[in-house]
């Protein structure tokens, strides 16, 4: 069965530089999700998407946005990175909201 | 706000042996509730999940799990352990009056010895 992809799987960027995320839900699925797990930690919810409006925010920082696009993909763009954004960052998407949310397989991000 | 806790970081066991892992999350009205597991280096799998109904949910690879009301609670059961089950357990929650966002436990750590 088809699964949530994410690209890219590692990402290392320099402080101050900005990155780019991808998430690809599962076919069908119109609500996608962004968690943020840091070492040793575990995910917290940074914000969410259903039929390409954003649904929830939790704790995002201002330098992060996202969006989702009309083939229900979804993009997190981050700027102006700091150390402590390095993490595993996981898209997961659901049917429809409330529903149970399949994971993708993370993107992890080492900022240096 | 709404928060979920799990009463063990770390959990030691032999393989064969019964697992139980407990969770609790804090009031704030219709609940639903899962458990997933996260294998080394890999991606957050759902074990299984309640939404409502029969509180004695059977998930994937013999686990399941009962959601008792009174006590806000929904442990994680393995009448028996294998040594692939060693991972990371987590329990997590979303409440409906909070929207649809995952709220998860700090995560228990389990290593089935062979």
């Amino acid at each position: 069965a088809a699964g949530v992809i994410q690209s890219p799987r590692h990402l290392i960027k320099e402080k101050r530089e900005t990155a780019t995320l991808k998430c690809y839900p599962i076919p069908r699925h119109d609500t996608v999700y962004w968690y943020q797990q840091g070492p040793g930690q575990d995910p917290q919810f940074l914000i969410s998407f259903y039929e390409k409006m954003q649904s929830d925010k939790g704790s995002i920082p201002d330098r992060f946005s996202a969006q989702q696009f009309s083939d229900y993909h979804s993009e997190l763009n981050m700027s102006s990175l700091e150390l402590g954004d390095s993490a595993l960052y996981f898209c997961a998407s659901s049917t429809r909201q409330g529903y149970e949310q399949y994971f993708g397989p993370g993107t992890r991000l080492t900022v240096t | 706000a709404q928060s979920v806790s799990q009463h063990n970081h770390h959990v030691i066991l032999s393989e064969a042996a019964s697992l139980e892992l407990g969770c609790n999350y804090s009031y704030g009205g219709t609940v639903n509730l899962f458990w997933y597991v996260q294998y080394p280096g890999q991606h957050l799998q759902l074990l299984l999940k309640y939404f409502s109904g029969d509180p004695l949910v059977k998930g994937i690879k013999g686990f399941e799990a009962e959601f008792i009301k009174s006590k806000f609670s929904f442990n994680l059961r393995k009448p028996s352990v294998q040594w692939s089950d060693t991972a990371e357990y987590f329990c997590a929650v979303t409440w409906d009056a909070a929207g649809n966002k995952l709220t998860f436990g700090g995560g228990t750590r389990v290593l089935v010895k062979p």
